[in-house]
């Protein structure tokens, strides 16, 4: 069975200092990857996926297959940074499309 | 302007009564869901459907029932059989093709059972 994997449900670090939110997937077919993220009284919300290869907010992720990986990654932390993120996996399950989601980090930039 | 739109926001039931929260969306998409997200636990997918009068079990749906009447409609209806309903429910949608599995959300129907 497919699953996504967040082994932090915290991360804290200082403003300025890089960021890295960890996911592993476990999927024997084509995956299709993606980050959400969920600001404060914001709806949650898509940030990235794998297939653009795209940069947004200053945050990127590189699907590795070898390792099963999809980790967020982000130079320098902003404050604005502050929210819940979401790792998902997007599948063909007998013809429909499903998303399952892992349990979410939550990150927190100390000014 | 183009949205999920759930209602109500905010709900309170009391043991043994059944209760049904509305999604509905004007974005063409043919996939829904519904997810129920609880601290610690991330989002949990209870119900998704692809087409019109056709839907699929997620994970959860033990205790829950939906219908897919309209495109733009996936009502979910919380039983007397869940036995934890208290939670936070989301709706999404998405267009239903490989590699356009992104969602768009709803804000959420907050369910406290008294």
């Amino acid at each position: 069975a497919q699953r996504v994997t967040q082994p932090e449900k915290l991360l804290s670090v200082f403003k300025g200092a890089p960021v890295e939110l960890k996911c592993n997937y476990s999927y024997s077919g084509s995956p299709e990857l993606f980050w959400y993220v969920q600001y404060s009284r914001q709806r949650l919300q898509l940030l990235l996926r794998h297939i653009s290869r795209e940069s947004i907010k200053g945050f990127t992720a590189d699907l590795n297959k070898g390792e099963t990986s999809f980790h967020l990654k982000k130079p320098f932390a902003q404050e604005e940074d502050s929210a819940m993120y979401y790792c998902a996996l997007g599948l063909n399950s007998g013809g429909y499309q499903k998303v399952t989601f892992g349990i979410g980090t939550k990150l927190q930039v100390i000014p | 302007d183009g949205g999920i739109t759930q209602s109500p926001k905010y709900l309170f039931r009391k043991e043994g009564q059944n209760v049904t929260l509305s999604c509905e969306q004007n974005l063409n998409h043919d996939a829904m869901y519904w997810y129920r997200q609880d601290p610690g636990q991330g989002l949990r997918l209870i119900y998704y459907s692809q087409i019109v009068n056709d839907f699929q079990k997620g994970d959860i749906a033990e205790g829950y029932s939906v219908s897919r009447e309209k495109k733009e409609s996936f009502p979910l209806t919380v039983t007397s059989a869940q036995k934890n309903p208290t939670a936070f429910y989301l709706c999404a949608s998405s267009m239903a093709q490989p590699g356009a599995n992104v969602l768009t959300f709803g804000a959420g129907s907050r369910l406290t059972v008294l």
